[in-house]
């Protein structure tokens, strides 16, 4: 079955240091998603990406962070100048358009700021 | 705005016993789909089943099956004859229409032999 593949696994970074975390989503999706989720909590949505722009996003979704679908097959999450608080683990998502339709997450990335 | 409540923290069911995890949803919207996903302890997010609002027939898939009561504004989940490798993190999720996910806390299952 197809899948949505995240890089790196882990990343460790000091803070105010700026990461880009990766993803490829499903080849023939159309919307793509990036979730938050700090350990020990329920997944929180950040951002939805369709049609080479952000369709919606969420008050976490501050200047801190952008996206980015630099070329056909990837789909970026950049956050700027990291804090303790951006650690958790951070999925991207994709689905195909429709109502209902399921969004197929990707393994996850772990982010560690120190 | 849409809202789901998980109210089992943890559960704890025996080997081949079923197991039921309650969802409960506040939404205003009359489209609307529900999601299942387990969390085992690597940590992705593995879909399990969905079910439409307007889906007459509850969802099944293999093992797992829905209980939609749509008066009730519950989805539980039903897991029949529970395997060791059930233990996980169980969420319920909702969207409407093109909409996003919103999760719930979570219900963390636990299969002993």
């Amino acid at each position: 079955e197809p899948e949505v593949t995240q890089t790196p696994s882990h990343q460790v970074t000091q803070m105010g240091q700026e990461v880009i975390l990766r993803c490829v989503p499903i080849s023939n999706h159309l919307y793509f998603y990036w979730y938050r989720q700090i350990l020990g909590q329920k997944v929180e949505f950040l951002v939805s990406f369709y049609n080479n722009e952000i369709s919606e996003k969420s008050e976490i979704f501050d200047d801190q962070f952008s996206v980015e679908r630099p070329d056909g097959s990837n789909f970026t999450l950049k956050i700027r100048s990291t804090k303790l608080e951006d650690s958790a683990m951070y999925f991207c998502a994709s689905s195909e358009p429709g109502r209902g339709v399921k969004a197929f997450f990707g393994q996850g990335t772990r982010l560690t700021v120190v | 705005a849409q809202k789901i409540t998980q109210t089992q923290p943890g559960m704890f069911v025996q080997e081949k016993e079923a197991v039921t995890l309650d969802c409960t949803y506040d939404t205003s919207d009359q489209s609307y789909g529900l999601f299942w996903y387990k969390q085992p302890s690597s940590g992705e997010m593995i879909f399990l089943i969905y079910q439409g609002s307007y889906d007459e027939q509850n969802a099944t898939e293999g093992r797992y099956s829905l209980n939609f009561q749509k008066a009730r504004k519950s989805a539980n989940l039903v897991i029949s004859a529970s395997q060791l490798g059930d233990s996980a993190m169980y969420f319920c999720a909702m969207n409407s229409g093109y909409s996003t996910l919103t999760f719930g806390k979570g219900t963390m299952l636990l299969v002993s032999p």
